[in-house]
């Protein structure tokens, strides 16, 4: 167990849907980081949160959008979805404000558009 | 752009064959350099790291990698894999200046008994 808390496990939803996926980090880790892994794509980086701040910004759509909360738990928001966003979404978390690239990753959350 | 090449996809090896992963990354600067392994049904977890000094480093459960900066490989080794080991191996690159990893694409690991 990585300590890293991930919601839903499992998702199915529909082209045009929005969904929310919840992120709890380990006890005392500040940084939150989202991955997306696709069998095309692999794993990539979407967007890393630091204390409630976005801090880094990688590959993450427009109709995509996340944010963390003054609890330290972060939220991925998925928006307008297309069969193409059907992923699984990995939540890391870090103490270290910099990204040294030592993570801890939840068990991810399996995205189904159909 | 930087970027994170794993030359083997899927790898089929019995037990108590020996193990070696590739992994080469583009940037010339400074870099930190993971293995991270991924057992069928669980999250991602690290394996071993380096950031610094002796370019052979040791892991988990018998793995260890060597940093070869001229080649920019910083491949995975274990001499005697066993059948727990089935599960796909990842080589992330953190390129200095830059608070993102990169994932190359992983490498499936299959050891029969």
């Amino acid at each position: 167990d990585s300590g890293v808390t991930q919601t839903p496990k499992h998702l199915i939803t529909a082209t045009g849907q929005r969904v929310t996926l919840r992120c709890s980090p380990r006890s005392g880790d500040l940084s939150v980081y989202w991955y997306q892994q696709s069998l095309d794509q692999g794993l990539q980086f979407l967007i890393q949160y630091y204390n409630g701040e976005e801090r880094a910004k990688g590959n993450i759509l427009e109709r995509f959008s996340a944010q963390q909360f003054p609890d330290l738990h972060s939220e991925l928001n998925l928006s307008s979805l297309e069969l193409g966003d059907s992923a699984l979404y990995f939540c890391a978390s870090s103490h270290l404000q910099e990204d040294t690239g030592e993570l801890f990753f939840g068990e991810g959350s399996r995205l189904t558009v159909l | 752009a930087q970027s994170v090449s794993q030359h083997n996809h899927h790898v089929i090896l019995s037990e108590a064959a020996s193990l070696e992963l590739g992994c080469n990354y583009s940037y010339g600067g400074t870099v930190n350099l993971f293995w991270y392994v991924q057992y069928p049904g669980q999250h991602l977890q690290l394996l071993l790291k380096y950031f610094s000094g002796d370019p052979l480093v040791k892991g988990i459960k018998g793995f260890e990698a060597e940093f070869i900066k001229s080649k920019f490989s910083f491949n995975l080794r274990k001499p005697s894999v066993q059948w727990s080991d089935t599960a796909e191996y990842f080589c992330a690159v953190n390129a200095g200046g830059y608070n993102k990893l990169i994932f190359g694409a992983g490498t499936r690991l299959a050891v029969h008994p």
